[in-house]
């Protein structure tokens, strides 16, 4: 069954640095989504992406983040300059394209990457 | 006000058992989905159900199913023949599509224990 992958799987960080992470999505999904959990939390939106721009971004999304589809396959989510409260699970998203132009409504999530800022 | 609300921050079930957690929504959307994720102690978070506003019937997959009340605007998961693989945080997700937003609204998720 096909599945969305992320890597790496832990990253420990100082802050200050900038991180780059990475996901394939579902390779016949065209909408990505990335997201954040703080540890104990609920899981808070932070991108959309279709069609090599961004739909959407929620206010967690300022000038530190970035996103990028580099290639056919790859979707990253860069943080600039890693602060303390950038510790967090974060989470890629993809969903298919529904028959009205949008996404379809599940969104397939990857197994995450949990990042660490010292 | 919260968009989704889940007002069991833990539940325990013994095995075999049936378990509804609760989800409740708020919006003005006539146009919406409704979804449900597990997430296990390693992290990933996994879907298991979905239920669209103009749906009809409610959702079933397997053990799991939606009891929808439109009118009250509840989504409740129900585990049917709990087992001990089904431990785990569970979070009830909102989409809606005006403003041609697709984002997910989560709860702040419930953790179910099941108990052997």
């Amino acid at each position: 069954e096909p599945e969305v992958t992320q890597t790496p799987s832990h990253q420990v960080t100082q802050m200050g640095q900038e991180v780059i992470l990475r996901c394939v999505p579902i390779s016949n999904h065209l909408y990505f989504y990335w997201y954040r959990q703080i540890l104990g939390q609920k899981v808070e939106f932070l991108v959309s992406f279709y069609n090599n721009e961004i739909s959407e971004k929620s206010e967690i999304f300022d000038d530190q983040f970035s996103v990028e589809r580099p290639d056919g396959s790859n979707f990253t989510l860069k943080i600039r300059s890693t602060k303390l409260e950038d510790s967090a699970m974060y989470f890629c998203a993809s969903s298919e394209i529904g028959l009205a132009g949008g996404p379809t409504g599940t969104q397939y999530f990857g197994p995450g990457t949990r990042l660490l800022v010292l | 006000a919260q968009k989704i609300t889940q007002t069991q921050p833990g539940m325990f079930v013994q095995e075999k058992e049936a378990v509804t957690l609760d989800c409740t929504y708020d919006t003005s959307d006539p146009s919406y989905g409704l979804f449900w994720y597990k997430q296990p102690s390693s992290g990933e978070m996994i879907f298991l159900i979905y239920q669209g506003s103009y749906d009809q019937q409610n959702a079933t997959e397997g053990r799991y199913s939606l009891n929808f009340q439109k009118a009250r605007k509840s989504a409740n998961l129900v585990i049917s023949a709990s087992q001990l693989g089904d431990s785990a945080m569970y979070f009830c997700a909102m989409r809606e599509t005006q403003d041609s937003s697709y984002k997910l609204i989560f709860g702040s998720g419930t953790r179910l224990l099941v108990r052997p």
